[in-house]
This record gives structure tokens, C-alpha cells and sequence, in this order.
């Protein structure tokens, strides 16, 4: 059974202070792997796909790194605007239906 | 693009009423959509997978009886939750998916479904 974890669970950064997000992931063959933002009370919002070990992709202060057991989504320089909850998603190669399967999120809060 | 619309945004029902969401994709054609089901603070749990034209498939543990999903077109779904219970309380998202060289599936705004 496809499962993904994310830590942390929380995440509180000042204006400014660099980190990382982990997504670690297991699965039979992988298709994809998926980056998500979600706002409270809304849906998520596509960030990234990566579909290989060692695939970056990057996008404004946002970088995502996957390897084959895990993947990053690092925060440069981050701004009270990027707080959000950041979800990871793992696609099934064989999955005829082209099914998700999320981990539970890691909730950032960026402070002024 | 790739514009996913949900309606409504939120509705409130009492107990033992059916209450119908839309999902649709404004901008491209939905070969499959998705519907989850997020609780406070959790993450999303897949539903059903449906395909125009089709039958959805069902997650294990979800009632199909109670959770009605029509696909009738390439860019409407809906889900009827029916016979409503203050369990069945808790914000549903569709995502949409068209076939093409990538595999992203793109997000509704989602509807709070409240119960009483």
C-alpha cells in the first residue's frame, strides 16, 4: 500500500529564515510525485510535479528536490505570505485511474 | 488555465435532506474527476474516481448508496450526499484531470457541507 509521510507537522519561521519540508514516500512504481498549497478553506493549489530521482524544480521562493525515497520542498527566504499548509502526493505508475494518495500536510506559519 | 469551479461553497442542511455539489473543470476537458473529503486539520481522503460516461469507483469504506457521483459530461460532476447526517458534516473538494502529457490534477475550491 502507496503511503507518504510528511514532517514536521508544524513549522513556525521568521520572515526571512530558510527551511526545509519532507515528504517520504512509499510505493510500488512511482509516476509522480506532487506539491500542493492549501489556504484554509480552500483547495489546494498545484506547485509541482517531479517524475524522476534527482528532478528539481523551482518556483519563486519555492524549490522541490526528489530522490528515491523522499522529497524536499525548501523555502528560501520566506514571507508571511507563504504561510500555508503544503501537502505532498504520490502517484502510482500502474494506477489506471491516476490516483492520489496525500500525506498530512505540514502547516507553516511565517511571522513578520 | 486549468480552472476547476465548485458550487456550492458552502450549503447548510437538516439531517435526513440530500444536498448536491457540482464540480467543473471551466477551461479544458475532465477525463477523470476526483472527489475527497477533508476533515479539520487532516488531510484529504480520496472518495471516488469518476470517468465520463461511467461508473465511479469507489474508495473501501465509502458508501456508494449514500455518496451518489454522476459524470455526465467532460466538464460536469456531481456528488449528491443523500439521506444527510451530522457525521457526514466536512468540506468536499473535487480535482479534475485531462489526459496529456502530464498527470497533474487541479483542485476545486471546495464546499463546507454542514449538517444539523
Amino acid at each position: 500500500e502507496d503511503q507518504v509521510t510528511q514532517s514536521p507537522e508544524a513549522l513556525r519561521l521568521q520572515e526571512g529564515e530558510s527551511s526545509s519540508l519532507n515528504c517520504s514516500y512509499t510505493v510500488s512504481g512511482l509516476r509522480g510525485l506532487f506539491w500542493y498549497r492549501q489556504d484554509p478553506g480552500k483547495g489546494p493549489e498545484f506547485l509541482f510535479t517531479l517524475y524522476s530521482a534527482g528532478e528539481e524544480k523551482e518556483k519563486e521562493r519555492l524549490k522541490a528536490t526528489l530522490t528515491k525515497k523522499e522529497s524536499f520542498l525548501h523555502i528560501t527566504a520566506p514571507k508571511p505570505e507563504d504561510s500555508a499548509t503544503y501537502l505532498c502526493a504520490v502517484q502510482e505508475r500502474d494506477t489506471g485511474f491516476q490516483k492520489l494518495v496525500f500525506g498530512t500536510g505540514t502547516r507553516l506559519l511565517v511571522s513578520p | 488555465g486549468a480552472v476547476v469551479s465548485q458550487h456550492p461553497s458552502w450549503v447548510i442542511c437538516k439531517s435526513g435532506t440530500s444536498v448536491k455539489i457540482e464540480c467543473r473543470s471551466l477551461d479544458f476537458q475532465a477525463t477523470t474527476m476526483f472527489w475527497y473529503r477533508q476533515f479539520p486539520k487532516q488531510s484529504l481522503m480520496l472518495m471516488a474516481t469518476s470517468n465520463e460516461g461511467s461508473k465511479a469507483t469507489y474508495e473501501q469504506g465509502v458508501e456508494k448508496d449514500k455518496f451518489l457521483i454522476n459524470h455526465a459530461s467532460l466538464t460536469l460532476s456531481t456528488l449528491t450526499v443523500t439521506s444527510a447526517h451530522p457525521e457526514d458534516s466536512s468540506f468536499y473538494i473535487c480535482s479534475a484531470y485531462t489526459s496529456g502529457n502530464t498527470y497533474e490534477q487541479y483542485f476545486g475550491p471546495g464546499t463546507r457541507l454542514t449538517v444539523t
